[in-house]
């Protein structure tokens, strides 16, 4: 089983609907991100989650909400969702080490119509 | 976080040795750099990671001088499966809170 999954994988949307994105880890990590990657770029931090009880902005955090419903799960939400909301959504986690490295999920496409 | 910069693309032949370099002048005491490899539709895997000197694991080898302001990644004898985008982070050890900025990265295609 993949350490990191997200749901769900496609997703169409129109503007103006709410959707939610779902993150899952099997790591046992306190730590969860949420990025955003547009077609020829690299990743952009949306928010990130170091304990149940810790939320924090990103780079790019307008338009989003999150939520840390247990230590293994992270949910992202587009309250209501634009056309340049349309991107390629990846779920990451990782420990505390100071040497861990983030593990990926496989990534939702989300397409705003 | 220090900032890196790399190649936007790189193109090379099957059994080709390939080598990445990455820039990252002002790159900080504490900072690690760290090299993630991403396939098309997929999260970022990471590669290796190193602070000085020379890593290599059975993936890549990652060299980086005594002034640190640069680093080498090198894959040995690649194949069309290393085809992917590769990304160069200055990854900032300490005990407090963290999180990654990936820049653009280096597209590597590899051709048959």
């Amino acid at each position: 089983d993949a350490d990191v999954t997200q749901t769900p994988r496609n997703r169409i949307t129109k503007t103006g609907k709410r959707i939610m994105l779902e993150c899952s880890q099997t790591k046992g990590h306190d730590r969860m991100y949420w990025y955003r990657q547009d077609p020829g770029l690299g990743l952009r931090l949306i928010y990130y989650s170091f304990d149940v009880k810790d939320i924090n902005k990103g780079e790019i955090s307008d338009g989003y909400s999150v939520s840390r419903q247990a230590q293994a799960k992270f949910s992202l939400s587009l309250e209501s969702a634009i056309p340049n909301q349309t991107a390629l959504y990846f779920c990451a986690t990782d420990g505390t080490s100071d040497t861990d490295t983030q593990y990926f999920g496989p990534g939702t496409r989300l397409t705003v119509l | 976080l220090a900032k890196t910069t790399q190649p936007i693309s790189m193109d090379s032949y099957e059994g080709q040795e390939v080598n990445i370099t990455c820039s990252h002048n002002n790159i900080a005491t504490n900072d690690y750099i760290t090299w993630y490899q991403q396939f098309p539709s997929q999260g970022p895997r990471f590669i290796i990671q190193g602070y000085k000197t020379k890593v290599t694991n059975e993936v890549a080898s990652l060299f980086i001088p005594a002034d640190r302001k640069s680093s080498t990644l090198s894959l040995p004898r690649v194949s069309l499966s290393d085809t992917a985008v590769y990304y160069c982070l200055a990854l900032r050890m300490d005990t407090g809170r963290r999180a990654l900025t990936f820049g653009s990265g280096t597209r590597l295609q590899v051709q048959p």
